[in-house]
């Protein structure tokens, strides 16, 4: 069954850092791309990162370049996005998903908050 | 990066037909976008409807239809049911950057 865990979320403080990752199970993850998306409480969607196969390509939606980096472990078949530099902007549900984003996690929340 | 614009808010009647519109503020959106359409219900992660512009999963109802049509991806509700009430996003590629349009919830009533 193809299945993706988020994990890492949590409470931080603003200029904090926090590492989310995604096990992914089920799938050849080493043959996709792997987006991450976010929704803020009450907002629409936002792409956030996505990165190829082999981890040699990665963009990062605007907001978030130089302070958010998407990378990958296909030996341990999971994707990462480190999290620095956090805003209360950055509230969110993180959901990773696949190449043809058939197949969501469930989530994971993170909260910038003093 | 671009801008995705879709209807902020369309109401349908239940057996009826609506359209969805998406566009691209860097121009006509075609299938070198790879379009998708995502259907969103409170509480739940979003579920793909359409891909590749008009490309079905095995769980997309055959009432759901997508297209390209005067420079637009539009997503057609042919027959709505009370359970299509939902969020409905689009999301388009540009070439390694993807985007989101604003999202059109869709009351059935």
């Amino acid at each position: 069954e193809l299945q993706l865990v988020e994990s890492g979320g949590g409470l931080v403080q603003p200029g904090g850092s926090l590492r989310l990752a995604c096990k992914a199970s089920g799938f050849r993850f080493s043959s996709q791309w792997m987006k991450w998306v976010r929704q803020a409480p009450g907002k629409g969607l936002e792409w956030v990162a996505n990165i190829n196969p082999d981890g040699s390509r990665r963009y990062h939606v605007d907001s978030v370049n130089g302070r958010f980096f998407v990378s990958r472990d296909n030996a341990e078949n999971s994707l990462y996005l480190q999290m620095n530099i956090l805003s209360a902007e950055d509230t969110a549900l993180y959901y990773c998903t696949n190449e043809r984003c058939d197949f969501w996690g469930q989530g994971t929340m993170v909260t910038v908050s003093s | 990066q671009a801008v995705v614009t879709q209807e902020p808010s369309l109401t349908v009647s239940p057996g009826g037909t609506v359209t969805l519109t998406c566009g691209s503020s860097a121009g006509a959106v075609t299938s070198d976008r790879f379009p998708y359409w995502f259907q969103q219900k409170p509480g739940q992660a979003p579920r793909t409807l359409i891909y590749d512009t008009y490309k079905k999963y095995s769980w997309t109802p055959a009432r759901f239809s997508g297209s390209l049509q005067g420079g637009k991806f539009v997503l057609t509700l042919s027959g709505a049911q009370p359970e299509d009430e939902a969020d409905y996003y689009c999301f388009l590629s540009y070439d390694g950057p993807w985007v989101f349009g604003g999202g059109t919830r869709l009351t059935v009533l």
